[in-house]
């Protein structure tokens, strides 16, 4: 089954306790990006990759960190977790395609983190 | 800046009736239209894309897009309560593969 999965789905911590929330799809997708979701504030990217060893911020970087060794996987490290990232996370992949064509992108089931 | 407004609702329609919601953007560049469906705490699922001008009607959902007044919409005909949800709309621009989204409209489909 064609699927991203994250682990963990949730996950309660304190502040500064470094954490990697993993991202894995099985789809071979080139893209693959993380967003934070949070009540009015819609989704946000906080970073993509558009392949393996390539890297890039979106619109809420700080905090984060990324990495991309293997085409399949795309954790995300908060390296000092404060509360103001407690949130509802979602990892994506989608395939590349070039003009109009579609360009669908697969979303996990989400991880919800809390910070205390 | 490339900006997705939604209104973010709730927007309530009795069970039966047409729900329509819209969205407009800010990037005459943007080439792809998607409408992504998100129930509560859960992942959004992409249920229509759309990219030329005029109408795309798959079932029960119909996508309208219009390009010179930078607008696209979604329409849902004989609305069902499993259709309350919020619906996210996202453009892409032409050469781009990022996406970039809307903050959702929420919809209540009442019995």
């Amino acid at each position: 089954e064609a699927q991203v999965t994250q682990n963990p789905r949730y996950l309660i911590t304190v502040t500064g306790k470094k954490l990697t929330v993993t991202c894995s799809q099985n789809m071979n997708h080139e893209y693959m990006s993380w967003y934070r979701q949070d009540p009015g504030l819609g989704l946000r990217q906080i970073y993509y990759s558009m392949n393996v060893e390539v890297t890039d911020k979106g619109d809420v970087p700080e905090g984060y960190k990324v990495s991309r060794k293997e085409k399949r996987n795309f954790p995300l490290i908060l390296e000092s977790p404060s509360p103001n990232q407690t949130s509802l996370y979602f990892c994506a992949s989608s395939p590349f395609y070039s003009g109009t064509s579609t360009y669908e992108q697969y979303f996990g089931p989400g991880t919800r983190l809390t910070v205390t | 800046q490339k900006e997705v407004e939604q209104n973010s609702g709730p927007l309530s329609v009795p069970e039966g009736a047409i729900a329509s919601l819209n969205c407009t953007y800010s990037d005459r560049g943007s080439q792809s239209f998607f409408w992504y469906r998100q129930y509560s705490g859960k992942s959004p699922e992409l249920i229509m894309f759309i990219y030329s001008n005029g109408d795309k009607e798959d079932g029960r959902f119909t996508a309208q897009l219009n390009k010179a007044s930078q607008y696209v919409s979604l329409l849902i005909r004989d609305s069902q309560p499993s259709d309350s949800a919020t619906y996210l709309c996202a453009a892409r621009s032409g050469g781009s593969y990022i996406p970039t989204f809307g903050r959702g409209t929420s919809l209540i489909v009442h019995p």
